[in-house]
């Protein structure tokens, strides 16, 4: 079935420092791709989706590329900050209603 | 704030109890979803439901029984629970279903369950 994989955490970083979480699919079809982000205590939110291979989602500095050749849609920022410590959730929506998540990886960012 | 409210925040039972997790959104959506989130694990999907009829009923066992009286409330009943069901359980909902390729979930932030 559809589902994604994502780079294990904890990642740890430094302010400033430039942030990479890998994603990679396996679907059927043409999935919609998305990120989500959980702050400590909060449900997910959205973060950042693109729909067709190409697309690039960006949101606060945060940047992903749906890239069909290599079945990736990496989470890239340039310049981390403190607020950005919080858990990535990288997802594929499938032709259904269904969102697949994968596993999290957890990002910590210290001043 | 998401529009999504889940009660209790933090939820600690005996195998034996029967408790129930609420949840309500404010957001006039037609498809709300219960998620379970386990550590190092991808959230799973348990329940879906759309206009307060269920959709989606993934492999949960029955100490899980969801509960849709109208489309802004959904509960999750629990009993006899199991230590390995400790987990944050997450409510969502979106405007429509398909929920997942079109359709933005807002997700509310969670209770997280311990089952002694």
């Amino acid at each position: 079935g559809d589902s994604v994989t994502q780079m294990e955490g904890p990642v740890t970083l430094s302010e400033e420092a430039f942030l990479t979480i890998n994603c990679t699919y396996t679907a059927t079809g043409y999935p919609s791709l998305f990120w989500y982000v959980q702050y400590p205590g909060e449900g997910l939110q959205l973060l950042l989706k693109a729909t067709k291979a190409d697309d690039k989602g960006s949101n606060k500095g945060f940047e992903a590329t749906y890239r069909k050749e290599t079945t990736s849609f990496h989470l890239e920022k340039g310049s981390v900050q403190v607020s950005d410590s919080a858990v990535y959730f990288c997802a594929l929506g499938s032709n259904d209603y269904k969102l697949s998540f994968g596993a999290g990886t957890t990002v910590t960012v210290r001043a | 704030e998401t529009g999504v409210t889940q009660t209790p925040r933090h939820l600690v039972m005996g195998m034996t109890n029967k408790k129930s997790l609420k949840c309500e959104q404010h957001l006039g959506h037609n498809a709300m979803y219960w998620y379970k989130q386990s550590a190092k694990k991808p959230l799973e999907l348990m329940f879906v439901y759309s206009l307060e009829e269920r959709v989606e009923n993934n492999s949960v066992p029955s100490r899980f029984s969801p509960e849709c009286p109208n489309s802004s409330h959904l509960f999750l009943h629990l009993h006899t629970l199991q230590p390995e069901d400790s987990a944050l359980y997450l409510c969502a909902s979106s405007q429509d279903l398909p929920g997942g390729k079109e359709e933005k979930l807002f997700f509310g932030s969670g209770t997280q369950l311990s089952v002694l």
